[in-house]
């Protein structure tokens, strides 16, 4: 069974960091593109950010450009979202999420529960 | 960037009812589009891809159509767990993925 268990979550002030981590396991984690997507409290989703299987390629919304970085650790199966110089904007529950594997890309097939940023002083 | 609009925001249904959900792109993006289901507090769960195409393990009383600008999505016989919200996405412009702003479907 896949499954994908963000945490990492919290309170922080604006202008501060915080590191999100994605445990995945049930499928073998290196072979899939990874992305992190967010919804602020009653909105809807936006997508933040994508990397691909081996991490050497990474994609940002242009509202977090140069303020998040996406990773990963294949040998830990875990998806990281590091995110910096935090706005109030930012607070959201932040989702990650698995990319189907066929010959077009961008179709999200599994997500996990999500955990809360939120930005507040 | 490429914006997606759902119509209508939010509605209310009766179990039985066929129910229609409207989405349309700024511009043309093929069949590249998505259809997602999110109930309250839980992620959302992939239903349709490729406009058309059902993802294995959906019931068939869902069904999407469309292409270029304007996409449906269609349930033929709403059940009760079928009250949720709904979002199209679009991925013609990959890596950048847009979301529509969801259409809400309530009990009558």
């Amino acid at each position: 069974e896949v499954q994908l268990v963000e945490s990492g979550g919290g309170l922080v002030q604006p202008g501060g960091s915080l590191r999100l981590s994605c445990a995945a396991s049930g499928f073998t984690f290196s072979s899939y593109w990874m992305h992190w997507v967010r919804q602020a409290p009653g909105k809807g989703l936006v997508w933040v950010s994508r990397i691909n299987s081996d991490g050497s390629s990474t994609s940002y919304a242009d509202s977090v450009k140069g303020r998040f970085t996406i990773s990963r650790d294949n040998a830990k199966n875990t998806l990281y979202l590091q995110m910096n110089s935090l706005r109030a904007e930012d607070t959201a529950v932040y989702y990650c999420a698995r990319e189907l594997r066929i010959a077009v890309a961008g179709i999200i097939d599994y997500w996990g529960q999500g955990t809360l940023v939120t930005v507040s002083s | 960037a490429i914006r997606m609009t759902q119509s209508p925001s939010s509605f209310s249904a009766s179990t039985g009812d066929r129910v229609t959900i409207t989405c349309r792109a700024s511009q043309g993006i093929s069949s590249y589009l998505a259809w997602y289901q999110q109930k309250p507090g839980k992620a959302p769960k992939l239903l349709i891809y490729a406009a058309s195409t059902l993802q294995s393990g959906v019931p068939s009383r869902f069904s999407g159509s469309g292409s270029g600008t304007d996409f449906t999505l269609t349930i033929s016989c709403l059940q009760s767990e079928d009250f949720a919200t709904y979002y199209c996405q679009q991925y013609y412009s990959y890596p950048s993925l847009t979301f529509g702003g969801g259409t809400k479907v309530e009990i009558k």
